[in-house]
C-alpha cells in the first residue's frame, strides 16, 4: 500500500523553538509538497520540491524552509516558531506530469502543530 | 490567475438525501486538471477523482457523480443517498499542466445527520 508518512501527528512547541516536520514517501515520487491547512483558508502551499535538492517557494514560504536530501524525504523547518504558525501541516507527493498519472496527490495524515 | 472557489462552507443533510457540492474555477490555461479530495475526521486527504480539461464527460462512481462544465467553469460533485460515512470536508482543486502547482478551494464541510 502506497504511503506518505509524517513523523509526528501532534506537536507542542514554544515560541522561538526550531521545529522539524519530517515526511517520507515510499512511492518513488519526484514531487513533494508541504501545505498548511487553516479553517476557512483551505490548503495553502508553503514549498514544493520536484527533485532531490530542488525546492520552489509556494504561496506562503515566509518563516519556513525545507530540505530534500533524499528523494523519499522532504522536511519542513520552522527556524523560530511563532504562534501564528499554529496550524495543521500536510505533506503530499506525486508523480511528475505529463502522463496518465498526472496530478494525483497522495497525502500524509497531517501534523498538528501548536506553538505556545 | 488560478483560483478555485467553493462557496458552500458547511452543509448539513439528513441521511439518504442527495447533496451537491459546488466548485467553480478560474484558469488561463487551456490544459488543466480538476480534482476532488475527501478529508474525513482522521485528517488524511483521500483522492476521489481527476478530470482533464479535454474530457467533459460526466462520471459516476457508485453514489458519487461529477458534473464538469467548461462553459460555466464548474466541476460539481453530487452524493446520492448520503450516508453518515460521507461526513467529511471535501476539497476541489485545480492543477496546471506541469503538475507542480495545485490550487485548492477552501473546502466544504459536509455533515450527514442520521
Amino acid at each position: 500500500d502506497v504511503k506518505v508518512t509524517q513523523s509526528s501527528r501532534y506537536l507542542v512547541k514554544r515560541t522561538g523553538e526550531k521545529v522539524f516536520l519530517e515526511c517520507v514517501q515510499d512511492m518513488d515520487h519526484e514531487n513533494m509538497f508541504w501545505y498548511r491547512q487553516d479553517p476557512g483558508l483551505g490548503l495553502r502551499l508553503i514549498y514544493f520540491s520536484y527533485d532531490v535538492k530542488m525546492k520552489e517557494k509556494g504561496d506562503i514560504p515566509e518563516g519556513y524552509s525545507v530540505s530534500r536530501e533524499k528523494k523519499e524525504r522532504f522536511s519542513l523547518i520552522l527556524e523560530s516558531a511563532s504562534t501564528n504558525q499554529t496550524s495543521m501541516y500536510l505533506c503530499a507527493s506525486s508523480l511528475p506530469s505529463p502522463g496518465a498519472n498526472t496530478g494525483e496527490l497522495f497525502f500524509g495524515e497531517g501534523s498538528r502543530l501548536t506553538v505556545l | 490567475a488560478q483560483k478555485v472557489t467553493q462557496a458552500q462552507t458547511e452543509i448539513s443533510v439528513v441521511e439518504k438525501e442527495d447533496v451537491t457540492l459546488d466548485c467553480v474555477y478560474e484558469t488561463r490555461d487551456t490544459t488543466y486538471y480538476l480534482f476532488w479530495y475527501k478529508q474525513p475526521p482522521s485528517g488524511e486527504l483521500v483522492f476521489l477523482i481527476r478530470r482533464n480539461s479535454f474530457d467533459e464527460q460526466n462520471e459516476i462512481s457508485g453514489r458519487y457523480s461529477w458534473n464538469f462544465q467548461k462553459s460555466t467553469s464548474s466541476f460539481n460533485f453530487t452524493i446520492t443517498a448520503s450516508q453518515v460515512v460521507d461526513s467529511a470536508v471535501y476539497f476541489c482543486a485545480l492543477s496546471e499542466p506541469t503538475g507542480n502547482q495545485f490550487y485548492f478551494g477552501t473546502g466544504t464541510s459536509l455533515t450527514v445527520i442520521p
